[in-house]
């Protein structure tokens, strides 16, 4: 079984600092894993995805993500947060094969302050 | 295009109504899907589709109904609605299969539902 954990549900960074949102999943099988964000009141919309490609996958906004499998582990960073990359964040896993489709973690709420 | 839609954007009912949320795609994608978002969760799978005709429940399936009679048309049913049901709930959409990693899903912008 698959499932994923997002470690913070809450982040709060300064407008032009960097952005740190972790993210450890569990998978039997090679996983594909999903960043995506949800800004308020809108529906959600994917930032990156990895693939069993790079481990290194670099998405949309300056964002990007590292897949470790040593560590099982997906986290996404940008270099210098903007005022408009406040919304949530939510790391998904996808098991090669699977008929049940995503599993999605809790969430992470980023705070970008002035 | 419109993307994936979703109507409507807010509903109140009281317990033991029904009621249908609608949701069309206009991208020709195979898959749909419709979640369920409960405060400070992740998504759940209720209901997913491959095509048209074909449905299969997903993680929390129990007191919602769908069909596929369109590509392009996805409705999920509350037939006795409960308390239990209030949620925002996300229709979307893939090409196909997600798993492969290789069709990202397009998530419509939600419907808030409370019961009452």
């Amino acid at each position: 079984a698959q499932s994923v954990t997002q470690l913070d549900s809450h982040v709060s960074v300064s407008e032009g600092t960097p952005v740190l949102l972790r993210c450890n999943y569990s998978s039997s099988y090679s996983p594909s894993l999903f960043w995506y964000v949800q800004h308020p009141n809108k529906g959600l919309q994917l930032l990156l995805k990895y693939t069993s490609a790079a481990t290194l996958v670099k998405g949309i906004n300056g964002f990007e993500a590292e897949f470790k499998k040593s560590e099982t582990s997906f986290h996404l960073t940008k270099p210098s947060a903007h005022m408009s990359d406040a919304a949530e964040y939510f790391c998904v896993v996808s098991e090669s094969g699977s008929a049940r489709q995503l599993t999605f973690g809790s969430g992470t709420q980023l705070t970008v302050l002035p | 295009n419109a993307g994936v839609t979703q109507t409507p954007k807010f509903r109140i009912l009281k317990i033991g109504q029904s009621m249908t949320l609608q949701c069309t795609q206009d991208m020709n994608h195979n898959y749909m899907y419709w979640y369920r978002q409960d405060p400070g969760m992740g998504l759940k799978l209720i209901y997913y589709s491959v095509g048209a005709g074909i449905t299969d429940k997903g993680e929390v399936p129990n007191g919602y109904n769908v069909s596929r009679s369109t590509t392009e048309d996805f409705p999920l049913r509350l037939e006795l609605a409960a308390p239990s049901q209030t949620s925002v709930y996300f229709c979307a959409s893939s090409y196909g299969k997600s798993t492969s990693g290789k069709n990202e899903q397009f998530f419509g912008p939600g419907t808030r539902l409370t019961v009452l």
